[in-house]
């Protein structure tokens, strides 16, 4: 079955510094990528997704490219700051569910 | 706009009661999941609807029930609460209908459970 492996946190930063979270999949077929980030107390939140392979999305800074032949789909920003500080998920979307990773907490330190 | 809104926030409840989860969204989408999230294991979906009057279960479906009463409202059952229950219940929806893949759940602000 689908299925989604990030690398465990959890990851402290220093502001400014750079951040990448590995993200790897299994799956059938072609499915779309995501990442999600929940803040703190609250649900989570669309960040970025790519629905096809070599897309790239965007947002607030971070990236993530669609690595069909890597089965990748890794997180960066070249500038994090302290607002940074979250818990990230990698998910792919199947058939009508999505699978998520396990998530990674990061901390931003100022 | 509301999105997806949860009821209760919090809920403690005493080994062996019952309780029901409610979820509602009001951006017209078909489907509408419930997840639980626990320390080290992301999200896991419990129950989902692809569509109004349909029902299915998910990866932990055990000890729950669901009910979508109608497009809006998806709701959660634990008709008698162990402590293995405690946990974050999210609920979340999506526009997609069948064959669509590429859109993305929106999801409510979550459920914090205590079973003692």
């Amino acid at each position: 079955g689908d299925s989604v492996t990030q690398m465990e946190g959890p990851v402290t930063l220093s502001e400014e510094a750079f951040l990448t979270i590995n993200c790897t999949y299994t799956a059938t077929g072609y499915p779309s990528l995501f990442w999600y980030v929940q803040y703190p107390g609250e649900g989570l939140q669309l960040l970025l997704k790519a629905t096809k392979a070599d897309d790239k999305g965007s947002n607030k800074g971070f990236e993530a490219t669609y690595r069909k032949e890597t089965t990748s789909f890794h997180l960066e920003k070249g500038s994090v700051q302290v607002s940074d500080s979250a818990v990230y998920f990698c998910a792919l979307n199947g058939d009508y569910k999505l699978s998520f990773g396990a998530g990674t907490t990061v901390t931003v330190r100022a | 706009n509301a999105g997806v809104t949860q009821t209760p926030k919090f809920q403690v409840l005493k080994t062996g009661q019952s309780m029901t989860l409610q979820c509602a969204q009001d951006m017209n989408h078909n489907s509408m999941y419930w997840y639980r999230q626990d320390p080290g294991m992301g999200l896991r979906l419990i129950y989902y609807s692809a569509s109004e009057g349909t029902t299915d279960k998910g990866e932990v479906p055990n000890g729950y029930n669901v009910s979508r009463l109608n497009k809006r409202e998806f709701s959660l059952r634990l008709e008698s609460a162990a402590p293995s229950q405690t946990s974050v219940y999210f609920c979340a929806s999506t526009p997609r209908g069948w064959g669509e893949s590429s859109y993305e759940q929106y999801f409510g602000p979550g459920t914090r459970l205590t079973v003692t």
